[in-house]
């Protein structure tokens, strides 16, 4: 199976910061990579698709990058709403597989 | 209006069975792919599947492979997830999920989600 690995696990912010979050997958999985955001007691919510792809109706605030086995979740300035677990998900081999999630902490 | 909408918690021995469902609404319920996805308490997110509503033909996980079993009703627009022989490792909250045929079925809606127990 493929093992995506995040970091960090966890972190703190404060309203307006810049948070960068990576993923690494053990293999290449070319650019088939989603990102999504839960809150607690939610179900997840898709941010980005194909690595870089906004999902519609997420704010332009969230972006990813990358391609082959790393890649970046970054929140340009971070709002109150954005406090929450994020999850990288690669969908290129089977099975799928998450990465162990970040926690966005209010520092 | 997108909305999947699954059916409520569950609690069940160790050894038994559980179904859960996933009604769709505000889209052409053949069109997509339905995923099922679990997460145990305080813990990350698992695949487990796909189902094809429109053949219903299915994929599963290896993991999952023999004890889950994913079907459809297309005349009511209901994805099913069914998983036997319970045990306390299947405690979770189970997801059913939309996933885009022609983007590589990558999930794009969610259910709201169902909490199974698994306790003697």
């Amino acid at each position: 199976d493929i093992q995506m690995t995040q970091s960090p696990s966890a972190l703190s912010a404060s309203v307006g910061d810049r948070v960068t979050i990576t993923c690494r997958a053990s293999r290449s999985i070319s650019d088939w990579l989603a990102w999504f955001q839960q809150k607690p007691g939610k179900a997840p919510q898709v941010l980005i698709y194909k690595a870089s792809t906004l999902e519609s109706g997420v704010p332009s605030r969230f972006s990813g990058s990358g391609s082959g086995t790393e890649f970046t979740l970054t929140i340009s300035s971070l709002q109150p709403d954005d406090f929450a677990t994020y999850y990288c998900q690669q969908y290129n081999f089977y099975p799928w597989t998450f990465g162990q999630g970040t926690k966005v902490e209010i520092q | 209006q997108v909305h999947l909408v699954q059916s409520g918690a569950e609690v069940k021995k160790p050894g038994a069975s559980v179904t859960v469902s996933c009604k769709a609404s505000g889209y052409t319920f053949t069109d997509y792919y339905m995923h099922w996805v679990r997460q145990a308490p305080g813990q990350g997110l698992e695949w487990m599947g796909w189902i094809n509503p429109k053949t219903g033909g299915t994929h599963y996980a290896q993991k999952f492979q023999g004890w889950v079993t994913m079907s459809r009703d297309t005349s009511i627009s209901t994805a099913y997830m069914e998983v036997d022989r319970l045990t306390s490792d299947d405690t979770a909250v189970y997801f059913c999920a939309r996933g885009r045929e022609l983007e590589r079925l990558r999930i794009d809606y969610w259910g709201q989600g169902t909490l199974v127990t698994v306790s003697s």
